[in-house]
C-alpha cells in the first residue's frame, strides 16, 4: 500500500485565487512529521512546511498552510493568493519514527503538478 | 549560508561507462542522503549517511552502485556500470540531526540529471 497518496496528477488555479492540493498517509507509528515540497522546472526541491503528528495546530508560513486533518489521515497544502511562479510540481512526504534524535528518510507521493493561469 | 551543492548539473554517457555524482552538503548538517527520482515519480531513497557511516543503504543497488563519505562532509555516489534504466534525477540532500528530531528538515541541492544511451 502506498504511504502517501496525491490523487491530482494536475491542478489549474487562476492568478490570485487560493488552491488546495491534496496529501492521505498511511502510517501506524503514532510520531510522524508530514511536509511538503515545491520541484520547479530546475529541479531542486524547495521545503515549504512541516506538520508534526503532535502538534495542535496546523502549520502556516507565509502563503502556504497544512490542512491537517489527523482522524482522516489526510495532509492538504492550501496555497492562497496564487502567483505565476507558484507553477511547479509539489511533492507531499512523510518521515516516520522520532523517538529520539535522529533523522530518518522521506517517503513521497508521486506529485501534483500546478500551473496558475494568468 | 550556501544551500548544497551538486555536480556535474547535467551528464550524458553510454551505457555500460562508469559515472559519479558530487554532493556537498550544507555546513554543520552530519545527516546526507542520496535520492533517486524517475520523471513523474517523487524520490526515492537510495542511501542515508549519519556522519561518515552509511546508515540505511537497504535501497541501493550494490552490484553496480556505491557510494562514499570518508571525512563525514562530502560524498560520491558511483555507478559503473551504467545501464538504460539508471537514467534519472540523483538527489543529494542534508539535514541536521540532534535538534528537533521530528523537524528534522531535508534540504536538498538541484539534483544531477543522468541520461544514459
Amino acid at each position: 500500500a502506498q504511504k502517501i497518496t496525491q490523487t491530482q496528477p494536475g491542478m489549474f488555479v487562476q492568478e490570485k485565487e487560493a488552491v488546495t492540493l491534496d496529501c492521505t498517509y498511511d502510517t501506524s507509528d503514532p510520531s510522524y512529521g508530514l511536509f511538503w515540497y515545491k520541484q520547479p522546472s530546475s529541479g531542486e526541491m524547495i521545503f515549504l512546511i512541516y506538520q508534526g503528528s503532535y502538534d495542535q495546530q496546523n502549520a502556516t508560513e507565509g502563503r502556504y498552510s497544512l490542512n491537517f486533518q489527523k482522524a482522516r489521515k489526510s495532509a492538504n497544502l492550501v496555497i492562497s493568493a496564487s502567483q505565476l511562479g507558484d507553477s511547479a510540481m509539489y511533492f507531499c512526504a512523510m518521515r516516520e519514527g522520532g523517538s529520539g534524535a535522529g533523522s530518518y528518510q522521506l517517503t513521497f507521493g508521486k506529485g501534483t503538478k500546478l500551473s496558475v493561469i494568468p | 549560508e550556501a544551500g548544497v551543492v551538486q555536480s556535474p548539473r547535467y551528464k550524458i554517457i553510454e551505457k555500460k561507462q562508469p559515472v559519479a555524482f558530487w554532493c556537498n552538503p550544507i555546513s554543520g548538517h552530519n545527516t546526507l542522503y542520496w535520492y533517486l527520482q524517475n520523471l513523474g515519480q517523487g524520490p526515492e531513497l537510495l542511501i542515508r549517511y549519519e556522519n561518515e557511516e552509511a546508515v540505511d543503504d537497504s535501497q541501493l543497488p550494490k552490484d553496480r552502485f556505491s557510494a562514499e563519505r570518508l571525512k563525514g562532509v562530502d560524498s560520491t555516489l558511483k555507478i559503473q556500470p551504467a545501464e538504460l534504466g539508471d537514467s534519472a534525477v540523483y538527489l543529494c540532500a542534508s539535514s541536521h540531526s540532534g535538534g528537533q528530531p521530528r523537524t528534522d528538515t531535508h534540504y536538498f541541492g538541484p539534483g544531477t540529471r543522468l541520461t544514459v544511451l
